[in-house]
Order: C-alpha cells, then sequence, then structure tokens
C-alpha cells in the first residue's frame, strides 16, 4: 500500500537560510509525489508535483523537490527562507495506474517555524 | 474566479447529532472529495464523488455518507457523531476523474467539534 513519511514533524529555520523538508514514500508502481502547503486557518495549496518527467521540479514561491527512485525519497528544498514560507507542508503520493480517482494519500505534515 | 467554497466554516455539535457539510467546487470541476484531517495530522480521504456517483471511498464508517448534486455541488453527512469526528474538513475538486492526477483545489474547511 501507499505511504508516506515525513522526517520531522517540525522544523526551524532562521530567515535567509536553506529550507529542506524530508518526505519518503512507499508505492508499488511509479508514483506521482506533491508537496501542498497549508497556511493557518486555511486550507491546502498545491506547492509543485513530480508525474514522471523531469526529476527535479520547480513550484511556486521559489521550492524545488528532486525525485530520487533510488532512495524512493521527495524532498523538499529552497534556498533562502522568507519569514512568509512559515506554514504546514504535506507531502502526497498518488498512483496513476492503480486508481482511477483521485485518491491522495497525504504524509503527516511538517511545521516551519522561520526565525527572524 | 472562486475558488472552492465550504459552509460552514465552524460548527459546534455533540455526540449523537448528525451534521451535513457542504462544498461547492470550482467552476467547470465535475469531481469532488472529501478529507478529514484531525489536529497534528495530515488529511485523509474519505470520499470522491463525479458525475453525481461515488468512484472511490476510504477506510471510513458507514456514519459517513455523501452526495453530489447535478451542479456538481456536493453535501458530506456524519451520524451519530462520536467525539473523534472533531475535525477539520476539507473539500476538494479536480476537473476529471481520471487519470488520478492527484491535482486537487481545496477549500478553507469546515472545521467541527463534537462535545
Amino acid at each position: 500500500a501507499q505511504s508516506v513519511t515525513q522526517l520531522g514533524s517540525h522544523v526551524s529555520v532562521s530567515e535567509g537560510a536553506l529550507v529542506l523538508l524530508r518526505c519518503n514514500y512507499s508505492s508499488s508502481v511509479p508514483p506521482y509525489l506533491f508537496w501542498y502547503v497549508q497556511y493557518p486557518n486555511q486550507g491546502l495549496q498545491l506547492l509543485l508535483k513530480y508525474t514522471s518527467a523531469a526529476t527535479l521540479v520547480k513550484g511556486i514561491n521559489g521550492f524545488e523537490a528532486e525525485f530520487k527512485k533510488s532512495e524512493t525519497s521527495f524532498h523538499l528544498t529552497k534556498p533562502s527562507a522568507h519569514m512568509s514560507d512559515a506554514a504546514e507542508y504535506f507531502c502526497a503520493v498518488s498512483e496513476p495506474q492503480k486508481t482511477s480517482y483521485d485518491k491522495v494519500i497525504f504524509g503527516p505534515g511538517t511545521s516551519l517555524s522561520v526565525i527572524p | 474566479d472562486a475558488g472552492v467554497t465550504q459552509s460552514p466554516t465552524h460548527l459546534i455539535k455533540t455526540r449523537g447529532q448528525h451534521v451535513t457539510l457542504r462544498c461547492s467546487p470550482i467552476s467547470g470541476h465535475k469531481s469532488v472529495s472529501w478529507y478529514q484531517q484531525v489536529l497534528g495530522q495530515g488529511p485523509q480521504f474519505i470520499f470522491q464523488y463525479y458525475e453525481k456517483e461515488e468512484r472511490g471511498r476510504g477506510n471510513f464508517p458507514d456514519r459517513f455518507s455523501a452526495r453530489q448534486f447535478p451542479n456538481y455541488s456536493s453535501e458530506l453527512n456524519v451520524n451519530a457523531l462520536l467525539l473523534g469526528d472533531s475535525a477539520l474538513y476539507l473539500c476538494a475538486s479536480s476537473l476529471h476523474r481520471g487519470p488520478n492526477t492527484g491535482e486537487l483545489f481545496f477549500g478553507e474547511g469546515s472545521r467541527l467539534t463534537v462535545l
């Protein structure tokens, strides 16, 4: 069964420092992978997605993620953190070859704090 | 263009009661999914509806039900509420049933508190 793990429920970085949020997945078929962001009291917003094209995916707000099949990882990075990046980040996976509907499995989330 | 809208935004119920949550998808989107997000956890898939039919269901009891209307809006119903049903209920819309692109557009959710 597909699943997602996110190492570190809370991550703190200084403003201007590198952001690295870790995600590992398990899937029996080539997956689609996603990062979603959730700001306080809001719904989720798609940051970026991997759908079997380029392994390095660029998203909104300067975020990018790299798909590494050998490591079953899809870590999210941003070179320089901004105060506005403070939010909850969810890694997610779907299996387009196995289900005909939009079933997306989310990880437990990582809360990012940015210190001035 | 309006995004996904959900109502009510907050509500409080007591154990054993029933609740109905409503969702309007983005214009042109024919698919609606429901997710439950318990505090401190990631969203859990409950249902997907496409063209008024249930296309997928997560591991939730029969107390949870939903339907989709001809205008593609949707209702989530939960009967016999339990304390553990307290959560943020998220509605997401997408363009079509498949392939399973997983690109979902979420509303801001309905926060249910069960006392």
